[in-house]
């Protein structure tokens, strides 16, 4: 079955600080992966997104996301958050005619 | 550039009324969706509209009903509303949506709350 699991519901961290947020998929073909950023009260902003080629991802606001076929897994990173950071982050792999969405984990960014 | 808007951004209703949730996209996307938000349970496709003139079920389409009006709008119906319903609604668009991989371009969301 198709699926994307975020294992992690909450994280908290303290601004300045590295940041890797983990996603798992189950998929038996290569997956068409994406971040996407959700601001309270907003929509969600794609981040990043994974097609083909290079594993490692380069997206907006410094994010970057690694791609390892062997785990199963792409994970986001930012080397340094920053207190504007703080949202609701949902990675999602494409199928046909839809997007399937992780249940998302929401990032608190400490002083 | 608007991108995707949904009116309203809130609503309530009473159990049993109906309304429509209106999108409306500027991207000349062909492909447009309906999503539902519940906590710890991120987005689920209600319907979807792969082009001008088609619809679709998503994952959870029971109590909806869509019209793909143009290539630009794309409404989501409630006929008769339930607690249940009570949910962030968004509508995303993309370019082509047959082929995986496309990213989407969503709204800001419709509140609803269903008394």
């Amino acid at each position: 079955a198709q699926s994307v699991t975020q294992p992690d519901i909450h994280i908290t961290v303290s601004e300045g600080a590295s940041l890797e947020l983990r996603c798992n998929y189950s998929y038996g073909a290569t997956p068409y992966l994406f971040w996407y950023v959700q601001s309270p009260g907003q929509g969600l902003q794609l981040l990043l997104k994974y097609f083909s080629g290079d594993t490692l991802v380069q997206g907006i606001k410094g994010f970057e996301a690694e791609f390892k076929r062997s785990q199963s897994s792409f994970n986001l990173r930012k080397p340094s958050v920053h207190w504007s950071d703080a949202a609701e982050y949902f990675c999602a792999f494409g199928g046909y005619n839809k997007l399937i969405f992780g249940a998302g984990t929401r990032l608190a960014v400490h002083p | 550039n608007a991108g995707v808007t949904q009116t309203p951004k809130f609503q309530v209703l009473k159990t049993g009324q109906s309304m429509t949730l209106q999108c409306a996209q500027d991207m000349n996307h062909n492909s447009m969706y309906w999503y539902r938000q519940d906590p710890g349970m991120g987005l689920r496709l209600i319907y979807y509209s792969a082009s001008e003139g088609t619809t679709d079920k998503g994952e959870v389409p029971n109590g909806y009903n869509v019209s793909r009006l143009n290539k630009r709008e794309f409404s989501l119906r409630l006929e008769s509303a339930a607690p249940s319903q009570t949910s962030v609604y968004f509508c995303a668009s993309s370019e082509e949506g047959r082929e995986r991989g496309q990213p989407q371009h969503f709204g800001d969301g419709t509140r609803l709350s269903i008394l």
